[in-house]
């Protein structure tokens, strides 16, 4: 069964650093998603990616985020000098284009730690 | 008041039991439901998505829409303990893409 795959699984960054999270969608998908959990929390949406600019995003995703299709498989979130409150599980998501709605279907997630 | 409400348990059943979980929304414009479990530490798995109002079945799954009462429902039957997991509900709005999460409900079947 076709699957979001994400690396890395775990990242621990120094507060201020950058870090770059990483996801390969669903092949034949076209839209493309962030959300995060913050640790005991619900999951929040960040931003959606579609023919290469983002469609959508929420008040989370600030100047400090960026998405970036690098290639044609992969899609990657930027977290520039990165916050303590930004330790959370990171969710990639894929979904078809279409007009059925939104069966948006979810990775593994990268967990990232910032101290 | 709440985008999305969620009871967020712990709800414990015996196998077998049939299972109900429910969330509420106060955002009458969502008209896409959508149901996710997921398992500690993972990825929200999508197990039912229904439009609008009513009822759908998908082998021991069945997701209810009320719009009037702005409720959904999914009843999970001859619950096993592998359905022991994290539900989440999750909505969103024509023309949009982002989802809306409740909080989850942890439910725990007990062999």
């Amino acid at each position: 069964e076709p699957e979001v795959t994400q690396t890395p699984s775990h990242q621990v960054t120094q507060m201020g650093q950058e870090v770059i999270l990483r996801c390969v969608p669903i092949s034949n998908h076209l839209y493309f998603y962030w959300y995060r959990q913050i640790l005991g929390q619900k999951v929040e949406f960040l931003v959606s990616f579609y023919n290469n600019e983002i469609s959508e995003k929420s008040e989370i995703f600030d100047d400090q985020f960026s998405v970036e299709r690098p290639d044609g498989s992969n899609f990657t979130l930027k977290i520039r000098s990165t916050k303590l409150e930004d330790s959370a599980m990171y969710f990639c998501a894929s979904s078809e284009v279409g007009s059925s709605g939104n069966t948006i279907y979810f990775g593994e997630g990268s967990w990232l730690t910032v101290v | 008041q709440k985008e999305v409400e969620q009871d967020p348990g712990p709800l414990s059943v015996p196998e077998g039991a049939i299972v109900s979980l429910n969330c509420t929304y106060s955002n009458s414009a969502f008209q896409y439901f959508m149901w996710y479990r997921q398992y500690s530490r993972k990825g929200p798995e999508l197990l039912m998505y229904t439009y609008s109002s009513g009822n759908k079945e998908d082998g021991r799954f069945t997701a209810q829409v009320d719009k009037s009462s702005k409720y959904i429902s999914l009843f999970i039957r001859d619950s096993q303990p592998s359905d022991s997991a994290t539900y989440l509900c999750a909505m969103s709005v024509p023309g949009r893409r982002a989802l809306t999460f409740g909080s989850g409900t942890r439910l725990q079947v007990q062999p």
